[in-house]
C-alpha cells in the first residue's frame, strides 16, 4: 500500500476563497483522523472518523470547517472562507483497531495551508 | 483533557550521546506509542508499548512506562545526526491523544 496520501502537498489562496483538502486512507482502515498542526497549538484533533461515520468533531474550530467521509477511501476537509489564521499543515491519518484499542496512526504527508 | 505532555520541550545533544525524553499523561491507558516526525513531514510510529508491560526496547529506543505515576520515557542510544525530529508520545483509545512533542536537535 502507497500509505496515506493527501493532495494538495502545498496550497496557497486568498482569504475568503474556499479551500478543499483531500485524503485517501489506507485501504482497510476503519479510522480516519484530520489534526491541524501549528508551532502555537501544536498538533489539534479536528475530527475523526469510524467507517465512514463522523465522531467527533468537537475539535472543528468554526463552521467555516466542514469534512465528509463518502467512502471508505476518501475524504476531504473544507474550509469556506479561509482566513489567515487557517494557515497551518493539515495532516490526515489512518489505524485500524487491534484488539481494543487502535494501536497505531499512520500519516500523510500533510498539506502546508497558507492563506493571505 | 487527555493530551499529554512531553519533557524537556527541546533538546540538544552531541552526536554519540544518548537523548532521554518523558512524557506524563493524565487518565489510564491501554498502551502508548512514540512517533517521530522530521520536518515538514508527517507523524511516523516508533514503538508500542502496552500498559502491562514496563520496558521495552527497538533496536537504540528504549522505552519505559511507569503506569502508577502515568509516566513514560523514550531513550535513544548513541544518537546521530539523522534523529533530529520531533518526538511525540500518544495514548489511544478510539481516537490518538499526541503530547506536545520534544524537539530534538543532535549535533553532529
Amino acid at each position: 500500500d502507497a500509505g496515506v496520501i493527501q493532495s494538495p502537498r502545498h496550497e496557497v489562496t486568498e482569504m475568503g476563497q474556499e479551500v478543499t483538502l483531500r485524503c485517501k486512507p489506507i485501504s482497510g482502515h476503519d479510522y480516519l483522523f484530520w489534526y491541524r498542526q501549528t508551532m502555537m497549538r501544536g498538533l489539534e484533533l479536528l475530527i475523526y472518523f469510524n467507517n465512514n461515520v463522523p465522531i467527533d468533531d468537537s475539535g472543528m474550530p468554526e463552521d467555516r470547517f466542514s469534512a465528509k467521509m463518502p467512502n471508505a477511501s476518501f475524504s476531504t476537509l473544507k474550509i469556506q472562507p479561509s482566513e489567515p489564521r487557517d494557515s497551518a499543515v493539515y495532516f490526515c491519518a489512518s489505524s485500524r483497531v487491534t484488539g481494543t484499542a487502535n494501536t497505531e496512526a499512520f500519516f500523510g504527508q500533510g498539506t502546508r495551508l497558507t492563506v493571505v | 483533557s487527555q493530551q499529554g505532555e512531553e519533557d524537556p520541550q527541546a533538546l540538544s545533544i552531541q552526536e554519540g550521546e544518548n537523548a532521554t525524553m518523558n512524557c506524563s499523561y493524565k487518565t489510564s491507558i491501554n498502551n502508548l506509542q512514540w512517533y517521530r516526525q522530521n520536518s515538514g513531514r508527517g507523524l511516523v510510529h516508533l514503538i508500542l508499548i502496552r500498559s502491562n508491560e514496563r520496558e521495552k526496547h527497538s533496536g537504540r529506543l528504549r522505552v519505559t512506562l511507569d503506569t502508577s505515576k502515568k509516566s513514560s520515557s523514550l531513550l535513544i542510544t548513541a544518537s546521530r545526526a539523522a534523529d533530529t525530529a520531533s518526538y511525540f508520545c500518544a495514548t489511544s483509545g478510539n481516537q490518538f491523544y499526541f503530547g506536545t512533542g520534544t524537539s530534538l536537535t543532535v549535533i553532529p
